[in-house]
């Protein structure tokens, strides 16, 4: 069993702005790290750290924590943001890495 | 220009050993602070992390796959490899290497991963 949790599934209408989440105990003590995977294709990391984009990824994406819960927003959501995405982060040991069950993201 | 990729067999059988590779460039595992990391991915599932080694030899492996798992590096050839023990049919996966730096947690590039079937 995942020690961080996602919603299975999320909807936004085109343009507009949506939040997904990630829960854990272990995310009031580490970051959370974001991935989009398309089908068919590898995960891509989107965000890692307390904010922080990998060169090429816009800045739809952001990042943020609070208390036992990472947040995943993407402003103005797009048609190629549609996607799966993963939090990943330590477990509550610190020694170990989960990721979350994903989130299907559609944009309507 | 970092890339990593997966190679090994596509088909094992229930109770074999698998044995992948990860052959990667644009970073080297003599520096300090590089890791590479294992992830895999049942079709139509999540993501799962699997074991992790650093250019320290430092080594990390899922709790619950500690016993079937090792992993282990040849910073010569630019390989890591992850050997997983009596393969059974949940076990089958695409299988994905990711590099990370020691402290910050996050798995950037990936490998384009490498599909493996359990069956007899």
């Amino acid at each position: 069993s995942s020690e961080v949790t996602q919603d299975p599934a999320v909807s936004v209408a085109l343009g507009q702005t949506v939040r997904i989440t990630c829960q854990g105990d272990s995310l009031r003590n580490y970051f959370a790290s974001w991935y989009q995977q398309k089908p068919g294709q590898a995960p891509i990391l989107v965000i890692y750290g307390q904010n922080n984009r990998p060169s090429g990824i816009s800045d739809r994406f952001s990042g943020s924590t609070s208390r036992n819960t990472a947040s995943l927003t993407i402003t103005g959501a797009q048609a190629e943001d549609e996607a799966d995405y993963y939090c990943s982060s330590r477990d509550s040991s610190g020694n170990h890495w989960v990721f979350g069950g994903g989130t299907k993201l559609t944009v309507l | 220009q970092i890339t990593l990729r997966e190679s090994g067999p596509t088909l094992v059988k229930p109770t074999q050993t698998l044995t992948l590779t990860c052959t990667f460039s644009g970073f080297s595992l003599t520096t300090s602070g590089v890791g590479v990391g294992w992830i895999r991915q049942p079709p139509g599932k999540a993501l799962e992390w699997l074991a992790l080694i650093y250019w320290d030899d430092d080594k990390r492996y899922s709790p619950s796959l500690k016993s079937r798992l090792t992993i282990t590096k040849d910073a010569s050839k630019n390989q890591v490899v992850l050997t997983m023990t009596n393969m059974d049919p949940v076990d089958t996966a695409t299988y994905y290497c990711a590099r990370t730096p020691y402290g910050l947690d996050r798995f950037d590039p990936w490998g384009q991963g490498t599909q493996v079937t359990v069956s007899s």
